[in-house]
């Protein structure tokens, strides 16, 4: 079955303790991105990966670390998670440019206290 | 420049009526439009998308409508069931730097 699978789904941390949100994907897509959802604001992205060791900022970068270093996986890095990052994580991809559907996962949602 | 807007934030409709949801965009240089269906509990599913170049796009009972000239799309929901009671984003993108719309939390009622 294609799929994206985040782990973990939920999680609390603290303030300043370093966490990683795994995504995974299974359809040998070049493309991989992260989204986080917030109430009134939708989805905004990130940070992209157009192949593996290629990464890019999105619209919302500060405070996030991405790495690719291998085509079916792009973690996301918080080095030190304050209270603003409190969001429900996507992440998601597609097989290449142009009109291809973009696969999301299940989602993860942080709470930083 | 970045932004989607997107308008109801929140729209209720008979069963069997139709669903209509507007975004308007900046940016012309967004070539690709897609349409989101999420679920609670859910990410974001694909329900359908459009170029610039077409006017208007039909699957099913889902049609998106496009305006070039004035920067606008809209979803239209033809025959709305309950089962389609979902929030719904619109969004652009260039590339794979997807911009999304704030969503619009639809209720059919039965």
């Amino acid at each position: 079955e294609a799929q994206v699978t985040q782990n973990p789904r939920y999680l609390i941390t603290v303030t300043g303790k370093k966490l990683t949100v795994t995504c995974s994907q299974n359809m040998n897509h070049e493309y991989m991105s992260w989204y986080r959802q917030d109430p009134g604001l939708g989805l905004r992205q990130i940070y992209y990966s157009m192949n593996v060791e290629v990464t890019d900022k999105g619209d919302v970068p500060e405070g996030y670390k991405v790495s690719r270093k291998e085509k079916r996986n792009f973690p996301l890095i918080l080095e030190s998670p304050s209270p603003n990052q409190t969001s429900l994580y996507f992440c998601a991809s597609s097989f290449g440019r142009g009109m291809t559907e973009a696969f999301f996962g299940q989602g993860t949602r942080l709470t930083v206290v | 420049q970045q932004q989607v807007k997107q308008s109801p934030q929140s729209l209720i409709v008979q069963k069997g009526g139709i669903s209509i949801i507007n975004c308007a965009y900046e940016n012309t240089a967004f070539d690709y439009f897609p349409w989101y269906q999420q679920f609670p509990g859910k990410g974001p599913a694909l329900l359908i998308a459009i170029r610039p170049d077409v006017s208007e796009k039909k699957e099913g009972r889902f049609t998106i409508s496009f305006n070039k000239s004035a920067k606008q799309f809209s979803l239209h929901i033809m025959d709305s069931q309950p089962g389609d009671s979902a929030t719904y984003f619109c969004a652009a993108s260039k590339g794979q730097n997807f911009v999304f719309g704030p969503g619009t939390r639809l209720s059919v009622l039965p």
